[in-house]
C-alpha cells in the first residue's frame, strides 16, 4: 500500500531533550516536506528536500534540523526542543513534476 | 513570499443547504490550488485541487472555481451531509518555488441535522 508513515505518534518530552520524529514513503518520491499545525494558523513549512542530500528551509525551520540521506526518509530532528515547538506534525511527499501532496498520520509532540 | 487568506473560519449549515469556503492569495505566479479536508485526529486528504488554466472543476457534489484576475479561488459544496462535517484548507502554490504549499487558516464546517 502507497503510504507516507511517521513515528512516532505521540510524544512527551522535556524541554532540551534531543528528539527525532521519523518520516518514510514507499512511492518513490522525490519531493518530502514537513508541516506544523498549531490551532487558527493551519499548517506552516519547516524544511523540504527536493531529492537525496538537497534540503532547505520552509517558513518557520528554527529549532529544527533535517536530513535527506535515503530517498524514503525524511527525519526531523530538534536537537534543544522548547516548549512553543508543542505541535501537531507532519510529513508530506510527491512526485517530481505533480503538485499532489500526501500526507503521513501526524506526530502530536508536547514538549514540557 | 505567498500569502492565503481563508474564511470564514468556522461555519455552520443545514444538511441539504450548501457551503462556501473563500480563500485568497497574494502571489500572481500561485498556478495550483488545492483543498484538503481534515477530519478530528486525521491527516488533511486533497479532496479537489484546480489549476490556473481552469476557471472551475466539479467532482460529484464538491466544486472548486477560480479567479485569477481577483486573485481568489472558493470551494463549493452542494447538498452538505454530516460527513461533511471537518477542518477545510484551501493552499496555493507559486511557480517556481519547489512545490511549497502555502495554507489558508482553516474553516471549521459543522452540518447539523
Amino acid at each position: 500500500e502507497a503510504q507516507v508513515t511517521q513515528n512516532p505518534r505521540y510524544l512527551i518530552t522535556v524541554t532540551g531533550k534531543k528528539l527525532t520524529v521519523t518520516c518514510s514513503q514507499n512511492m518513490n518520491h522525490e519531493y518530502m516536506s514537513w508541516y506544523r499545525q498549531d490551532p487558527g494558523l493551519g499548517l506552516r513549512q519547516i524544511y523540504y528536500s527536493m531529492n537525496v542530500e538537497v534540503t532547505d528551509k520552509g517558513d518557520v525551520p528554527e529549532g529544527y534540523k533535517v536530513s535527506r540521506k535515503e530517498k524514503r526518509n525524511f527525519p526531523l530532528i530538534l536537537e534543544s526542543p522548547s516548549p512553543n515547538q508543542t505541535s501537531l506534525y507532519f510529513c508530506a511527499s510527491s512526485l517530481w513534476g505533480s503538485d499532489e501532496q500526501f500526507f503521513g498520520p501526524g506526530t502530536r509532540l508536547t514538549v514540557l | 513570499g505567498e500569502n492565503v487568506e481563508q474564511h470564514p473560519s468556522t461555519l455552520s449549515v443545514q444538511e441539504g443547504d450548501s457551503a462556501v469556503i473563500k480563500c485568497t492569495y497574494s502571489d500572481s505566479a500561485s498556478n495550483y490550488f488545492p483543498w484538503y479536508k481534515q477530519e478530528l485526529g486525521k491527516r488533511p486528504q486533497l479532496i479537489i485541487d484546480i489549476r490556473s488554466n481552469v476557471g472551475e472543476k466539479k467532482d460529484q457534489r464538491i466544486a472548486v472555481t477560480l479567479n485569477k484576475t481577483a486573485k481568489h479561488f472558493s470551494l463549493h459544496i452542494t447538498e452538505t451531509q454530516p460527513e461533511d462535517s471537518a477542518v477545510y484548507f484551501c493552499a496555493a502554490i507559486a511557480a517556481g518555488t519547489a512545490s511549497k504549499l502555502t495554507f489558508g487558516t482553516g474553516t471549521r464546517l459543522q452540518v447539523t441535522l
